[in-house]
């Protein structure tokens, strides 16, 4: 079973950073691109960024949002991905999603971050 | 960037009616070299994670019940329920992976009239 696993939210204040992991199994993680999403509370859906997969150069794209201040990476032989979320602001507080590839299959639970003082 | 416009923001339907939602996209998702769409369609209920039901346009997942159906190409897309059951309800949004920025329309919320 495909299964993706996201962790590391929590009460971040604003300015400070925050990693989050997305741990997947039950396909080959390396072939494939992590999209991360994110939803604000009562909100819509929002691209963050994705990582390509290793056959594609596991090169990275980001919305303008975030870009400059977030990054994503991944290790493919421990099949988890990263968001590396820098220099927080209130407007970044949202549960953050990851997904396999563009077209988001599966979802993982998402881990909730809030930014707050 | 691709803007993603979805009408209605809500629909009550009856139960076993169909209901329909909307998706124009601002600019072509049709890649003309594979004749694809790159438009995915995803039911979200409350407290839980978005599920992807359809994507290359109408491409239904597996497992996915065969009332939902999407269509359309180029810029103009639907996702149908053809009889609205109480389990259908939720938020539905399309999205398009075309290029980058990935851009969701709005949301269209579904109910049992």
């Amino acid at each position: 079973e495909v299964q993706l696993v996201e962790s590391g939210g929590g009460l971040v204040q604003p300015g400070r950073s925050v990693r989050l992991s997305c741990i997947a199994s039950g396909f080959s993680f390396g072939d494939y691109a992590i999209t991360w999403f994110r939803q604000a509370p009562g909100k819509g859906l929002e691209w963050v960024g994705f990582i390509r997969g290793k056959p594609y150069g596991g090169t990275t794209e980001y919305a303008a949002s975030v870009k400059g201040r977030f990054s994503i990476s991944r290790d493919d032989s421990k099949s988890i991905a990263y968001l590396q979320m820098d220099s927080l602001k209130t407007d970044d507080t949202a549960v953050y999603y990851c997904t396999r590839g563009p077209a988001g299959d599966p979802w993982g639970q998402g881990t909730l971050v809030t930014v707050s003082s | 960037d691709i803007v993603m416009t979805q009408s209605p923001d809500s629909l009550a339907v009856s139960l076993g009616e169909r209901a329909t939602i909307n998706c124009k996209s601002s600019q072509t998702v049709l890649y003309s070299s594979n004749n694809k769409n790159y438009l995915a369609w995803y039911q979200q209920k409350p407290g839980q994670p978005p599920k992807l039901l359809i994507h290359w346009a109408s491409m239904r997942e597996s497992g996915v019940p065969d009332r939902f159906s999407g269509g359309g190409s180029g810029t103009d897309f639907t996702l149908t329920i053809s009889s609205l059951q109480t389990e259908d309800v939720a938020v539905y949004y399309c999205q398009q992976y075309y290029n980058s920025p990935l851009t969701f329309g709005g949301g269209t919320k579904v109910e049992i009239k």
